[in-house]
């Protein structure tokens, strides 16, 4: 069955930087979108950034723009999100979530379980 | 960017009751409309996407309809597991690809 498993959140300071991984599993990778959804505590859904199949396209929110990257390696099915010069408005829960569909962006399904990140001094 | 409003924010319903909530687009996205089940803990969960087309193995329970701006999500007899928050999201515009801010279901 499809498994999305996210690694990598801890706490960090503000101005600081951290790796988020997604090892999936169960489908094939590199035929599918994949996104980062975060959601702050207490909060809603924000989606935070996309990447094509093939790693060609990456689109992000404004919100992260110029300061996360999105990145994947097909070979070792692994989705990542570099997040640097963090804020204390980034300390969230980070989801990573497949596409549904083969090649287009689409909805998404399944997600992961999520990983805790929290910027504070 | 393609506001979405989701109404209302928290809704008190009994099992057995037939609950319906609402999402407005800014903009017309045509079907491109999903909804997603998050229970306290958990990772959200697909439930419908393109307005009214039912995930693979979600309850019939569930439906949803509308196009342009106002979509909604019907669930026709509410079960203690549906005790959750749903958001809907839309996918006719991005980046970015955006979600309402969520409807509670709680038990009254």
């Amino acid at each position: 069955q499809v498994q999305l498993v996210e690694s990598g959140g801890g706490v960090v300071q503000p101005g600081g930087s951290l790796r988020l991984s997604c090892a999936a599993s169960g489908f094939t990778f590199s035929s599918y979108g994949m996104h980062w959804v975060r959601q702050a505590p207490g909060k809603g859904l924000e989606w935070v950034a996309f990447i094509r199949y093939d790693g060609s396209n990456k689109y992000y929110a404004d919100s992260v723009k110029g300061r996360f990257t999105i990145s994947r390696d097909n070979s070792k099915n692994t989705l990542y999100l570099q997040m640097n010069s963090l804020r204390a408005e980034d300390t969230a829960v980070y989801y990573c979530a497949k596409d549904r569909d083969r090649w287009l962006v689409s909805w998404f399904d399944p997600w992961g379980q999520g990983t805790l990140v929290t910027v504070s001094s | 960017d393609i506001q979405l409003t989701q109404s209302p924010s928290f809704l008190s319903a009994s099992v057995g009751d037939r609950v319906t909530i609402t999402c407005r687009a800014s903009q017309g996205i045509s079907s491109y409309l999903a909804w997603y089940q998050q229970k306290p803990g958990k990772a959200p969960k697909l439930l419908i996407y393109a307005a009214s087309t039912l995930q693979s193995g979600v309850p019939s329970r569930f439906s949803g309809s509308g196009s342009g701006t106002e979509f909604t999500l019907t669930i026709s007899s509410l079960q203690p597991e549906d005790f959750a928050t749903y958001y809907c999201q839309q996918l006719n515009s991005y980046p970015p690809l955006t979600f309402g801010g969520g409807t509670k279901v709680e038990i009254k």
